[in-house]
Protein backbone atom coordinates (compact mmCIF):
# COMPACT_ATOMS: atom_id res chain seq x y z
CA UNK A 1 0.00 0.00 0.00
CA UNK A 2 1.35 4.05 -0.59
CA UNK A 3 3.20 4.99 2.49
CA UNK A 4 4.50 8.34 2.94
CA UNK A 5 6.61 10.05 6.21
CA UNK A 6 7.69 12.83 6.60
CA UNK A 7 10.65 13.26 9.13
CA UNK A 8 12.99 16.21 9.69
CA UNK A 9 10.35 18.30 11.55
CA UNK A 10 11.16 20.52 15.12
CA UNK A 11 11.72 24.06 16.79
CA UNK A 12 14.09 25.81 15.00
CA UNK A 13 14.73 29.50 15.43
CA UNK A 14 13.66 32.34 13.04
CA UNK A 15 15.87 33.23 10.19
CA UNK A 16 17.22 29.59 10.36
CA UNK A 17 16.89 26.85 7.88
CA UNK A 18 15.44 23.12 8.05
CA UNK A 19 15.14 20.16 5.43
CA UNK A 20 12.45 18.14 5.78
CA UNK A 21 12.23 14.46 4.00
CA UNK A 22 9.18 12.35 2.86
CA UNK A 23 10.30 8.60 1.91
CA UNK A 24 7.68 7.32 -0.39
CA UNK A 25 7.10 3.41 -0.80
CA UNK A 26 4.53 1.18 -2.12
CA UNK A 27 4.11 2.50 -5.28
CA UNK A 28 6.52 3.76 -8.46
CA UNK A 29 8.09 6.96 -6.88
CA UNK A 30 9.95 8.23 -9.88
CA UNK A 31 6.46 8.70 -12.12
CA UNK A 32 4.46 11.02 -9.80
CA UNK A 33 4.68 14.12 -8.82
CA UNK A 34 4.46 15.46 -5.48
CA UNK A 35 3.42 17.90 -3.48
CA UNK A 36 3.50 19.71 0.30
CA UNK A 37 0.84 20.71 1.78
CA UNK A 38 1.10 22.13 5.48
CA UNK A 39 -1.54 23.50 8.35
CA UNK A 40 -0.64 25.96 11.00
CA UNK A 41 -1.90 25.20 14.21
CA UNK A 42 -5.66 25.59 14.75
CA UNK A 43 -5.82 26.73 10.60
CA UNK A 44 -7.08 25.68 7.73
CA UNK A 45 -4.59 23.68 4.71
CA UNK A 46 -2.14 25.81 2.51
CA UNK A 47 -0.91 24.35 -0.52
CA UNK A 48 3.01 25.03 -0.52
CA UNK A 49 4.45 23.33 -3.25
CA UNK A 50 5.06 20.79 -6.42
CA UNK A 51 7.59 18.90 -7.87
CA UNK A 52 6.67 17.22 -11.06
CA UNK A 53 8.06 13.20 -11.70
CA UNK A 54 11.21 14.26 -12.90
CA UNK A 55 11.65 17.25 -10.69
CA UNK A 56 12.27 18.95 -13.99
CA UNK A 57 8.98 21.24 -13.24
CA UNK A 58 8.57 23.21 -9.75
CA UNK A 59 5.70 25.30 -8.32
CA UNK A 60 5.36 27.32 -4.95
CA UNK A 61 2.69 29.59 -3.09
CA UNK A 62 3.47 32.71 -2.86
CA UNK A 63 4.22 32.56 0.63
CA UNK A 64 7.22 30.23 0.55
CA UNK A 65 8.66 31.65 -3.11
CA UNK A 66 11.95 32.13 -3.32
CA UNK A 67 12.84 30.82 0.62
CA UNK A 68 11.39 26.89 0.25
CA UNK A 69 12.93 25.07 -2.51
CA UNK A 70 10.86 21.43 -3.49
CA UNK A 71 13.17 18.25 -4.30
CA UNK A 72 13.45 14.60 -5.09
CA UNK A 73 16.15 11.91 -5.21
CA UNK A 74 14.17 9.47 -7.20
CA UNK A 75 16.87 6.59 -6.56
CA UNK A 76 16.12 6.89 -2.98
CA UNK A 77 12.02 7.50 -3.45
CA UNK A 78 12.34 10.46 -1.15
CA UNK A 79 10.74 14.15 -1.28
CA UNK A 80 12.40 16.85 0.38
CA UNK A 81 11.53 20.41 1.27
CA UNK A 82 14.31 22.63 1.99
CA UNK A 83 13.27 25.61 4.20
CA UNK A 84 15.52 29.07 4.31
CA UNK A 85 14.65 32.36 6.46
CA UNK A 86 12.17 30.79 8.62
CA UNK A 87 9.55 32.67 10.12
CA UNK A 88 6.70 32.34 12.82
CA UNK A 89 4.41 32.21 10.03
CA UNK A 90 5.97 28.87 8.59
CA UNK A 91 5.20 26.98 12.20
CA UNK A 92 3.07 24.12 10.52
CA UNK A 93 2.35 20.23 10.08
CA UNK A 94 3.68 19.67 7.09
CA UNK A 95 2.52 17.22 4.92
CA UNK A 96 3.45 15.60 1.78
CA UNK A 97 1.12 14.26 -0.57
CA UNK A 98 0.54 12.62 -3.88
CA UNK A 99 -2.27 12.39 -6.08
CA UNK A 100 -2.30 11.16 -9.80
CA UNK A 101 0.41 11.31 -12.40
CA UNK A 102 0.28 14.98 -13.41
CA UNK A 103 1.09 18.21 -11.11
CA UNK A 104 -2.59 19.27 -11.39
CA UNK A 105 -3.70 16.69 -9.21
CA UNK A 106 -5.88 16.42 -5.99
CA UNK A 107 -4.08 14.54 -3.12
CA UNK A 108 -5.07 10.84 -2.94
CA UNK A 109 -2.51 10.30 -0.20
CA UNK A 110 -0.95 12.09 2.73
CA UNK A 111 1.52 11.53 5.19
CA UNK A 112 1.25 11.50 8.75
CA UNK A 113 2.80 14.94 8.68
CA UNK A 114 5.56 16.72 10.92
CA UNK A 115 5.63 19.77 12.89
CA UNK A 116 7.76 22.55 12.50
CA UNK A 117 7.88 25.26 15.09
CA UNK A 118 9.41 28.10 14.25
CA UNK A 119 10.84 30.38 17.93
CA UNK A 120 13.16 31.52 19.63
CA UNK B 1 -4.58 32.89 -7.92
CA UNK B 2 -8.00 31.47 -7.36
CA UNK B 3 -9.66 31.90 -4.05
CA UNK B 4 -12.18 29.30 -2.61
CA UNK B 5 -14.68 30.87 -0.30
CA UNK B 6 -16.49 27.78 1.60
CA UNK B 7 -19.87 28.52 3.68
CA UNK B 8 -20.83 28.49 6.24
CA UNK B 9 -17.90 28.47 8.16
CA UNK B 10 -19.92 26.25 10.70
CA UNK B 11 -23.02 23.74 10.12
CA UNK B 12 -25.05 22.31 13.30
CA UNK B 13 -26.73 19.53 12.54
CA UNK B 14 -28.13 16.00 14.01
CA UNK B 15 -27.16 12.42 12.67
CA UNK B 16 -29.81 11.45 9.86
CA UNK B 17 -29.99 14.91 8.71
CA UNK B 18 -28.61 16.07 5.16
CA UNK B 19 -25.71 18.31 5.18
CA UNK B 20 -24.87 20.89 1.93
CA UNK B 21 -21.55 22.56 2.45
CA UNK B 22 -20.54 25.25 -0.60
CA UNK B 23 -17.06 25.92 -2.19
CA UNK B 24 -17.44 29.46 -4.73
CA UNK B 25 -13.91 30.13 -6.45
CA UNK B 26 -13.66 33.84 -7.42
CA UNK B 27 -12.91 32.36 -11.05
CA UNK B 28 -13.82 29.62 -12.85
CA UNK B 29 -12.09 26.74 -12.23
CA UNK B 30 -10.17 24.92 -15.24
CA UNK B 31 -12.33 21.58 -16.21
CA UNK B 32 -13.86 21.15 -12.47
CA UNK B 33 -10.97 20.57 -11.39
CA UNK B 34 -12.26 20.60 -7.93
CA UNK B 35 -11.64 18.52 -4.61
CA UNK B 36 -13.42 17.82 -1.54
CA UNK B 37 -11.82 16.68 1.63
CA UNK B 38 -12.49 15.72 4.91
CA UNK B 39 -10.24 15.87 8.34
CA UNK B 40 -10.99 15.07 12.04
CA UNK B 41 -8.64 16.38 14.70
CA UNK B 42 -5.26 14.85 14.80
CA UNK B 43 -5.76 13.14 11.43
CA UNK B 44 -4.27 13.99 8.01
CA UNK B 45 -7.61 14.83 5.50
CA UNK B 46 -9.13 12.43 3.47
CA UNK B 47 -9.92 12.56 -0.12
CA UNK B 48 -13.23 12.31 -0.85
CA UNK B 49 -14.37 13.95 -4.12
CA UNK B 50 -12.52 14.41 -7.22
CA UNK B 51 -13.33 16.23 -10.64
CA UNK B 52 -16.72 17.98 -8.82
CA UNK B 53 -18.29 14.97 -8.90
CA UNK B 54 -16.01 11.49 -8.65
CA UNK B 55 -16.19 9.95 -5.61
CA UNK B 56 -12.99 8.56 -3.76
CA UNK B 57 -11.97 5.05 -3.54
CA UNK B 58 -14.24 3.69 -0.86
CA UNK B 59 -15.93 6.72 0.13
CA UNK B 60 -19.69 5.97 0.60
CA UNK B 61 -22.17 6.80 -1.22
CA UNK B 62 -23.84 8.67 0.94
CA UNK B 63 -21.28 11.21 0.12
CA UNK B 64 -21.90 13.58 -3.00
CA UNK B 65 -20.25 16.49 -5.35
CA UNK B 66 -21.66 18.54 -8.05
CA UNK B 67 -21.23 21.97 -9.42
CA UNK B 68 -18.99 23.71 -11.76
CA UNK B 69 -17.29 27.01 -13.07
CA UNK B 70 -17.37 28.55 -9.83
CA UNK B 71 -20.15 27.15 -7.65
CA UNK B 72 -19.90 23.50 -6.25
CA UNK B 73 -21.41 21.96 -3.54
CA UNK B 74 -20.66 18.46 -1.26
CA UNK B 75 -24.02 17.07 -0.06
CA UNK B 76 -24.01 14.57 2.72
CA UNK B 77 -27.31 12.56 2.18
CA UNK B 78 -27.86 11.23 5.74
CA UNK B 79 -25.20 12.09 8.29
CA UNK B 80 -23.76 9.65 10.52
CA UNK B 81 -21.83 10.35 13.53
CA UNK B 82 -18.39 9.97 11.85
CA UNK B 83 -19.00 12.63 9.46
CA UNK B 84 -18.97 15.51 12.15
CA UNK B 85 -15.26 17.09 10.64
CA UNK B 86 -13.91 19.53 8.65
CA UNK B 87 -14.14 19.91 5.25
CA UNK B 88 -11.85 21.45 2.48
CA UNK B 89 -12.52 22.26 -0.84
CA UNK B 90 -9.14 22.59 -3.10
CA UNK B 91 -8.58 23.74 -6.84
CA UNK B 92 -6.09 21.76 -8.87
CA UNK B 93 -6.96 23.60 -12.14
CA UNK B 94 -4.20 26.18 -11.84
CA UNK B 95 -1.32 26.88 -9.38
CA UNK B 96 -1.00 27.96 -6.98
CA UNK B 97 -3.32 25.04 -5.91
CA UNK B 98 -5.96 26.54 -3.25
CA UNK B 99 -8.17 25.10 -0.49
CA UNK B 100 -11.02 27.37 0.86
CA UNK B 101 -10.72 27.58 4.56
CA UNK B 102 -13.08 25.05 6.23
CA UNK B 103 -16.17 24.10 6.95
CA UNK B 104 -16.52 22.47 10.25
CA UNK B 105 -19.44 20.12 10.64
CA UNK B 106 -20.84 19.61 14.44
CA UNK B 107 -23.17 17.50 16.25
CA UNK B 108 -26.44 19.97 17.13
Amino acid sequence: QVLLVESGGGVVQPGRTLRLSCAASGFTFSSYAMHWVRQAPGKGLEWVAVISYDGSNKYYADSVKGRFTISRDNSKNTLYLEMNSLGADDTAVYYCARGVVVIASYFHYWGQGTLVTVSS
Amino acid sequence: EIVLTQSPGTLSLSPGERATLSCRASQSVNSNYLAWYQQKPGQAPRLLIYGASSRATGIPDRFSGSGSGTDFTLTISRLEPEDFAVYYCQQYGSSPYSFGQGTKLEIK
